[in-house]
């Protein structure tokens, strides 16, 4: 295991639907990622948190919103999501440091079928 | 923007053989480069990453990659592929000069046959 989870691994909602998908890091790290992988496309990256602060959004949908209420855990709400969102969400962890570059730890994704 | 480019959709390769994933850069500045594996159903998992110094890099699993400014490559290798190693591999940069966030490139499928 990485240290990085998240719930659920799998999700199945309708369009209309308001559900959240959590992820949550034991390593002491103070950034988070949300990544979304389709299966025609590469890996995505869709916001990044550093120290509860968001300092991207990669031109994301406002269907889908982040949360980070603590450098600990991080949600993804997601409200009236259109098909093209079925994807595999995957959340990950990094240590910050000013001047270095470390390693993400990646959590094992969310499944989400959107119907 | 930094990239990077994975030519080969899938390897194939005899369980016991040397392998190679391949993987091209294009970066301003010092290059930061990722190689991360995907096992079936699995999150993505670190393998190894060049920084600075030795252009053989040694990571996870008894892989390595090989840092290659000339041609701008960062492969990754194996001596003796196993079954196991069977997963998608992806190369990585990160996204802006500085920034912590990566781009991947489209990934690379390897299957070893026993």
């Amino acid at each position: 295991e990485t240290g990085v989870t998240q719930t659920p691994r799998h999700l199945v909602m309708g369009m209309t639907n308001k559900k959240s998908l959590k992820c949550e890091q034991h390593l002491g790290h103070n950034a988070m990622y949300w990544y979304k992988q389709s299966a025609k496309k590469p890996l995505e990256l869709m916001f990044v948190y550093n120290f509860k602060e968001q300092t991207e959004n990669n031109s994301v949908p406002s269907r889908f919103s982040p949360e980070c209420p603590n450098s600990s855990h991080l949600f993804l709400h997601l409200h009236t999501l259109q098909p093209e969102d079925s994807a595999l969400y995957l959340c990950a962890s990094s240590q910050e440091t000013p001047g270095a570059i470390y390693e993400q730890y990646f959590g094992p994704g969310t499944r989400l079928t959107v119907t | 923007a930094q990239s990077v480019a994975q030519p080969e959709d899938q390897v194939n390769v005899a369980e016991g053989n040397p392998l190679t994933v391949k993987c091209t850069y294009s970066v301003s500045g010092n290059p930061y480069l990722f190689w991360y594996v995907q096992y079936p159903n699995r999150g993505l998992q670190f393998l190894l990453k060049y920084i600075t110094g030795d252009n053989l890099v040694k990571g996870s699993y008894g892989f390595e990659a090989e840092f290659n400014k000339s041609q701008t490559s960062f492969h990754l290798k194996k001596p003796s592929a196993l079954v196991s190693d069977s997963a998608l591999y992806f190369c990585a940069v990160p996204t802006h000069t500085g920034r912590r966030a990566l781009t991947f490139g489209s990934g690379t499928r390897l299957q070893v046959q026993p």
